[in-house]
């Protein structure tokens, strides 16, 4: 069964902890892409890779770290240094960096209090 | 910096209505336009892919159609049903990059 899992799907930290979402895609897809949507906005692009041990910052890449060891997976860590954690957060996948179509996983939402 | 812009942000329509959904970015140098479809806490689901070089996609009941010279792109659809009500985004793929614009989409009900 092919697709994108995020994991948890619901998630709960407290100020000044760091947090990782997890990210895996069995697609086979070389790009790999974390959103972060917040109410009333578009999504906005935090991190993206092209290739393994490769990656590139988005629009608002200040607070996160991601890293891309495997092709599968693209973790996202979330850390204390970003000052509105609280979002929903979208992970995507697409065979080759921007020209293909791009799919997406079911997203993690994050709180933090 | 491409934008993309959305219009209506909501929108109700009776159940069986055809409906069109628009989107317009304002640099009309694109590779290509992705449709997709979110229901409220899901991600996102892709319903229609258009390259620069083709002017419509069609899947069903859904017809999008592109028009890079005036920076516009359009989601028909025909026979609506409660189930289409969601969130439709659309997203533009630039030519100079490999990341996709969101507009901030449009909400859409379809009343029984």
């Amino acid at each position: 069964d092919g697709g994108i899992t995020q994991s948890p799907k619901y998630l709960f930290r407290k100020e000044g902890q760091n947090v990782t979402l997890s990210c895996e895609q069995n697609l086979n897809h070389d790009a790999m892409y974390w959103y972060r949507q917040d109410p009333g906005q578009g999504l906005r692009l935090i991190y993206y890779s092209q290739i393994v041990n490769d990656f590139q910052k988005g629009d608002i890449a200040e607070g996160y770290s991601v890293s891309r060891e495997k092709k599968e997976s693209f973790p996202l860590t979330v850390t204390s240094a970003q000052k509105n954690p609280t979002a929903f957060y979208l992970c995507a996948s697409s065979r080759l960096a921007g020209a293909s179509e791009q799919y997406f996983g079911p997203g993690t939402r994050l709180t933090v209090t | 910096k491409q934008e993309v812009t959305q219009i209506p942000a909501a929108l109700s329509v009776p159940e069986g209505e055809n409906l069109v959904l628009n989107c317009s970015f304002t640099d009309s140098a694109i590779y290509n336009l992705q449709w997709f479809r979110q229901d409220p806490g899901k991600g996102l689901t892709s319903l229609l892919l258009i390259q620069s070089s083709q002017r419509e996609q069609t899947s069903g009941r859904l017809n999008a159609s592109l028009d890079k010279s005036s920076g516009r792109s359009t989601l028909y659809i025909a026979a609506s049903q409660p189930g289409d009500s969601a969130t439709y985004l659309c997203a533009v793929l630039v030519s100079s990059g490999s990341r996709l614009t969101f507009g901030e989409g449009t909400q859409l009900t379809v009343n029984p």
